[in-house]
């Protein structure tokens, strides 16, 4: 059962450009909603997440929109740079709270930014 | 900054063979897991563990894999008979306990590469 969908699967943008990326989730209960950024030879790492909420969460030129009744949330890099070229991943989870599994994350299929100088 | 160590980074062993990979989670966590990461595939849980034992295990973690964490600091994965298909990097994540949904964050080491030949 794929509980979550990413998209695009790659992403070419110039340096100074908005980059997009999109998930969609089905479980409703997630309520923990992070995007993780993968450089190559390294594990994924925190970048930013979002609880349900609040609609938007901003940390520098990365920002979190999360629209519940679409069951979809984006990540937007704004003033994209090359640094920034790497895989991204959503991987929402449901907190220990609501009766979870102990965090397990459940990751998209990933995209690959690639920012161009 | 405290960090995920896993070893070896990169491991080759003959289908049918046992591997065990190692890691070292940030020292004041509770909660371990284990994903692994085929070539150019999303990432995929394996299995959680607290307290001593499995809280939770995917479909891919079947008899043939097992973890321990045999002395307090290190948490490890055994594959008993190896298979072309286990080829994956395989990470190691750990996270505060308990993970009640605020600010929960899931630290990856950097991986291991096993190749199954």
């Amino acid at each position: 059962q794929q509980q979550v969908k990413q998209s695009p699967q790659s992403l070419i943008v110039q340096k100074g450009g908005i980059s997009i990326i999109n998930c969609a989730y089905e479980n409703t209960a997630f309520d923990y909603f992070p995007w993780y950024q993968q450089f190559p030879g390294k594990g994924p790492a925190l970048l930013i997440a979002i609880r349900p909420d609040v609609s938007e969460k901003k940390e520098g030129r990365f920002t979190i929109s999360f629209n519940k009744s679409a069951k979809q949330f984006s990540l937007h890099i704004m003033d994209s740079q090359p640094g920034d070229s790497a895989t991204y991943f959503c991987a929402p989870l449901t907190s220990a709270d609501r009766g979870s599994t102990l965090g397990r994350l459940y990751f998209g299929r990933g995209t690959q930014l690639t920012v161009w100088p | 900054e405290p960090e995920v160590t896993q070893t070896p980074s990169h491991q080759v062993t003959q289908m049918g063979q046992e591997v065990i990979l190692r890691c070292v989670p940030i020292s004041n966590h509770l909660y371990f897991y284990w994903y692994r990461q085929i070539l150019g595939q999303k990432v995929e849980f394996l299995v959680s563990f607290y307290n001593n034992e499995i809280s939770e295990k995917s479909e891919i973690f079947d008899d043939q894999f097992s973890v321990e964490r045999p002395d307090g600091s290190n948490f490890t994965l055994k594959i008993r008979s190896t298979k072309l298909e286990d080829s994956a990097m395989y990470f190691c994540a750990s996270s505060e306990t308990p993970p009640r949904g605020i600010n929960t964050e899931a630290f990856f080491g950097q991986g291991t590469r096993l190749t199954v030949v």
